[in-house]
């Protein structure tokens, strides 16, 4: 299976903060990798595909860059609504896999 | 409004099987891929197996084969995933997602049903 980390684990953040998430896999999965945030006690939300693709209805303030196997999810300016889990996932090999998460909370 | 709406929460015993229901409505199911994914208690999110229309076939994750179906009724545009053998560490909130975008990018989510499985 491909395996996916994140990093950080966990972040604290303010409102207007520029934060940037990192995803590695541990082969090379081109540009199939997408990006969800969660909330508590809510389902996942698609932000991100195919490494770079806005999901139509986000807020420009999300972007996603990489290709191979390291890729980065960008926050440009925090907002209060952004508190929560992001979860990177490859769509390359099966079986699809994600990885741990990257919780960001309120500094 | 497109959504899906998933079946409600179960309490089952170990060795018990289990059926989860996703209804889709606004779209028509054979349009779209279709997933199970699963998420245990403050852990991460696990992909169970789905069906992409470019593979044609139902996939199952390897860790479930054996254990898992998922079928599907076109005419009421639903699917379901029954999990058999049930353990204690598949206590967890299921969830049915759905795909327009690209192979295996799960666009749509139901609200998840929590499963609990006691001995």
């Amino acid at each position: 299976d491909i395996q996916m980390t994140q990093s950080p684990s966990s972040l604290s953040a303010s409102v207007g903060d520029r934060v940037t998430i990192t995803c590695r896999a541990s082969l090379n999965i081109i540009t199939y990798l997408n990006w969800y945030q969660q909330k508590p006690g809510k389902a996942p939300n698609l932000l991100i595909y195919a490494a770079s693709t806005l999901q139509s209805g986000v807020p420009s303030r999300f972007s996603g860059s990489g290709s191979g196997t390291d890729f980065t999810l960008t926050i440009s300016s925090l907002q209060p609504e952004d508190f929560a889990t992001y979860y990177c996932q490859q769509s390359h090999t099966l079986p699809f896999t994600f990885g741990p998460g990257t919780k960001v909370d309120i500094k | 409004q497109v959504q899906l709406v998933q079946s409600g929460a179960e309490v089952k015993k170990s060795g018990a099987s289990v059926k989860v229901s996703c209804k889709l409505s606004g779209y028509t199911l054979s349009a779209l891929s279709r997933h199970w994914l699963r998420q245990a208690p403050g852990k991460g999110l696990e992909w169970m197996g789905g069906f992409e229309p470019e593979d044609g076939q139902m996939i199952y994750a390897e860790k479930f084969q054996g254990r898992v179906t998922m079928t599907e009724d076109t005419s009421t545009d639903t699917f379901y995933m029954e999990l058999s053998s049930l353990k204690s560490e598949d206590t967890a909130v299921y969830y049915c997602a759905t795909g327009r975008t690209t192979y295996a990018t799960f666009d749509m989510w139901g609200q998840g049903t929590l499963v609990t499985v006691s001995s």
